[in-house]
């Protein structure tokens, strides 16, 4: 139980385009989920935490107008990158937490690669 | 605020070797969760371990040990008999104990090379 799929798992795409990235968690409701993004040989960086039926809460630096984040349902987040460029190009990785667990239940999924060409 | 530290940035040891890889944290909390993972070339952050402040027992399983110090802020892992398998970045990870609270930082995480 408890798993987190994340989709695409890469995808390519142009300087300029947008990008939609779904976290889906399978088998349980999640009233909670995390973004992180991770670039290459760093560390993973939260990027924002997802609430289910309400606005996301963003982490000092990340910019919500280029990062939208749309947790509607709850097992459904998605993280669009608008107009990605290819400093935007990294690991995204989600994390659910489910409804009712104890904060520190927390799933992740298997990560999606963005490259922007 | 929280924070991770993972001073090795890189280690390699020979197969069948023990090796231990150091976490320091630092928080206000006075309840807080402490994590171990691993991530394989794939990229899937695989969950090794969690560990509530109050509870400072060591713990092993199989040929994986943990070491909690709450005097130190130390949270170290040991691995012993090493296995090419066991090559990975290892990250340790903190986190609030309450709802609200619940978001994990990470350290800069120690990549193991085992030589076969």
């Amino acid at each position: 139980g408890a798993v987190v799929s994340q989709h695409p798992s890469w995808v390519i795409c142009k300087s300029g385009t947008s990008v939609k990235i779904e976290c889906r968690s399978l088998d349980f409701q999640a009233t909670t989920m995390f973004w992180y993004r991770q670039f290459p040989k760093q560390s993973l960086m939260l990027m924002a935490t997802s609430n289910e039926g309400s606005k996301a809460t963003y982490e000092q630096g990340v910019e919500k107008d280029k990062f939208l984040i749309n947790h509607a349902s709850l097992t459904l987040s998605t993280l669009t990158v608008t107009s990605a460029h290819p400093e935007d190009s990294s690991f995204y990785i989600c994390s659910a937490i489910p409804a009712g667990q104890r904060p520190h239940e927390q799933y992740f999924g298997p990560g999606t690669r963005l490259t922007v060409t | 605020a929280q924070k991770v530290t993972q001073a090795q940035t890189e280690i390699s040891v020979v197969e069948k070797e023990d090796v231990t890889l150091d976490c320091v944290y630092e928080t206000r909390d006075t309840t807080y969760y402490l994590f171990w993972y691993k991530q394989p070339p794939s990229g899937e952050l695989v969950f090794l371990i969690r560990r509530n402040s109050f509870d400072e027992q060591n713990e092993i399983s199989g040929r994986y040990s943990w070491n909690f110090q709450k005097s130190t802020s130390s949270f170290n892992f040991t691995i012993t008999a090493s296995q090419v398998v066991d090559s990975a970045v290892y990250f340790c990870a903190l986190s609030g104990a309450n709802f609200g609270n619940e978001k994990l930082t990470f350290g800069t995480g120690t990549r193991l090379t085992i030589i076969p």
